[in-house]
């Protein structure tokens, strides 16, 4: 089954320095896609970066980047200059294509905590 | 604005009651989806809709039904309110089937059975 892992309950990062959170997946699947998603503490869910398993660099989206090892099934999204404003919940998530219907799993979350 | 619009934001129901949570979209999207979200389990999926006319179980289905009233609409029932039910509702939406662009959100729904 798919599975998407996050290893890092949570993370702390001093403002304005750079901070990779950690994910891994498992599937079988050739084709696939690896979002992250920003939960504030308002509670709604943000897209942040989109990386498709064929894609041939990795993802940027202004301060964050995905670090894609296919051969490793790691995708660990960066932020670099970290700011207050990015002290969240960081989901993982992959879009799966093995089942009959089409669906988006996640990961349990990171915690990261910016510190002035 | 343009987005995913849920109700209502809170709720306590009583166990054994129903209701029905409210999900609308005005972004012409195809796919919508009903997500629950419990302290250190990520989001789960329970149900699924591909295009207007369709629905599909998720992960976790039981005790839930859905409706997708039209291509704006995508509601979730709760028909015999219980105690594990409590959660966060996450309504959402996605405009193409690679899902590059991302899913769009609504604000969730904050409920509690007691």
């Amino acid at each position: 089954a798919q599975k998407i892992t996050q290893t890092q309950p949570g993370m702390f990062v001093q403002e304005k320095e750079a901070v990779t959170l950690d994910c891994t997946y498992d599937t079988s699947d050739q084709s696939y896609g690896l979002f992250w998603y920003k939960q504030p503490s308002s509670g709604e869910m943000i897209f942040l970066i989109y990386q498709g398993s064929y894609d041939e660099q990795n993802a940027t989206e202004g301060r964050y980047s995905l670090n894609f090892q296919k051969a490793r099934k790691s995708a660990n999204l960066v932020i670099s200059a970290s700011q207050l404003g990015d002290s969240a919940m960081y989901f993982c998530a992959m879009r799966d294509k093995e089942t009959s219907y089409d669906k988006v799993i996640f990961g349990p979350g990171t915690s990261l905590s910016v510190i002035p | 604005n343009a987005g995913v619009t849920q109700t209502p934001k809170f709720q306590v129901l009583k166990t054994g009651q129903s209701m029905t949570l409210q999900c609308a979209q005005d972004m012409n999207h195809n796919s919508m989806y009903w997500y629950r979200q419990d302290p250190g389990m990520g989001l789960r999926l329970i149900y699924y809709s591909a295009s207007e006319g369709t629905t599909d179980k998720g992960e976790v289905p039981n005790g839930y039904n859905v409706s997708r009233l039209n291509k704006r609409e995508f509601s979730l029932r709760l028909e015999s309110a219980a105690p594990s039910q409590t959660s966060v509702y996450f309504c959402a939406s996605s405009a193409t089937r690679t899902g590059r662009d991302g899913y769009t959100f609504g604000s969730g729904t904050r409920l509690t059975v007691v």
